[in-house]
């Protein structure tokens, strides 16, 4: 049973540029939700994608956006990059039931210099 | 607001000794709570919740948590520590206002267990 798949591993972008980071569920899941880690915090809630669509979105700036396709499968993009945007970024699927589990994949390490 | 506090950023055990890494949390109504482990360079792993029921939980690799609603605490436990325990842990608590399961996060406690 393949867990959360994420992908790249490690990106380094400059400031100003465009990233693009992806998600596969678990298998069985149908909502995936996008945390950000900054170095030595909790993961950050950005936001949830359920039926291809947003269904909650954290403090987060319009640069950041998303898209979930009829696979689940799910894409995180970042426009004109800060400095400040150098985090782990966190994929985690669930069932869109409640109390359900969200189960993690292992991030993507993104240095934006 | 809805948070979670854990209140140390690091704890010491030797290895065989019990462990206990706190969590309190703010939420109206019953909480949705969890505890998550992170290894370096890692995503996080999911080791056990409190949705509603028995006040202890068990998990995996032998963890326990006793949510204790008087105090509003949920703290993480193991009768034997090994150093392969050693790592971050994360309390979470689901935010009961929003219409997802989306989880708020404590800053972590770093669990160091001494051979």
């Amino acid at each position: 049973d393949a867990g959360v798949t994420q992908s790249p591993t490690h990106l380094i972008k400059t400031r100003g540029q465009q990233v693009t980071l992806r998600c596969s569920p678990k298998s069985g899941h149908d909502t995936v939700s996008w945390y950000q880690q900054a170095l030595g915090q909790g993961p950050q809630f950005i936001f949830q994608y359920y039926e291809e669509e947003e269904r909650q979105r954290g403090n987060f700036p319009d640069r950041f956006s998303g898209h979930q396709f009829p696979n689940y499968s799910s894409e995180l993009n970042v426009n004109a990059l800060l400095l400040g945007d150098s985090a782990l970024y966190l994929c985690a699927s669930s069932l869109v039931v409640e109390g359900e589990t969200q189960y993690f994949g292992p991030g993507t390490r993104l240095l934006v210099l | 607001a809805q948070s979670v506090a854990q209140p140390e950023d690091q704890v010491n055990v030797a290895e065989g000794n019990p462990l206990t890494v706190k969590c309190t949390y703010s939420v109206s109504g019953n909480p949705y709570l969890f505890w998550y482990v992170q290894y370096p360079n890692r995503g996080l792993q999911f080791l056990l919740k409190y949705i509603t029921g028995d006040n202890l939980v068990k998990g995996s690799y032998g963890f326990e948590a006793e949510f204790n609603k008087s105090q509003t605490s949920f703290h993480l436990k193991k009768p034997s520590a090994l150093v392969s325990d050693s790592a971050l842990y994360f309390c979470a608590v689901r935010d009961m206002w929003g219409a997802t399961n989306k989880l708020i996060f404590g800053t972590g406690t770093l669990l160091a267990v001494q051979p």
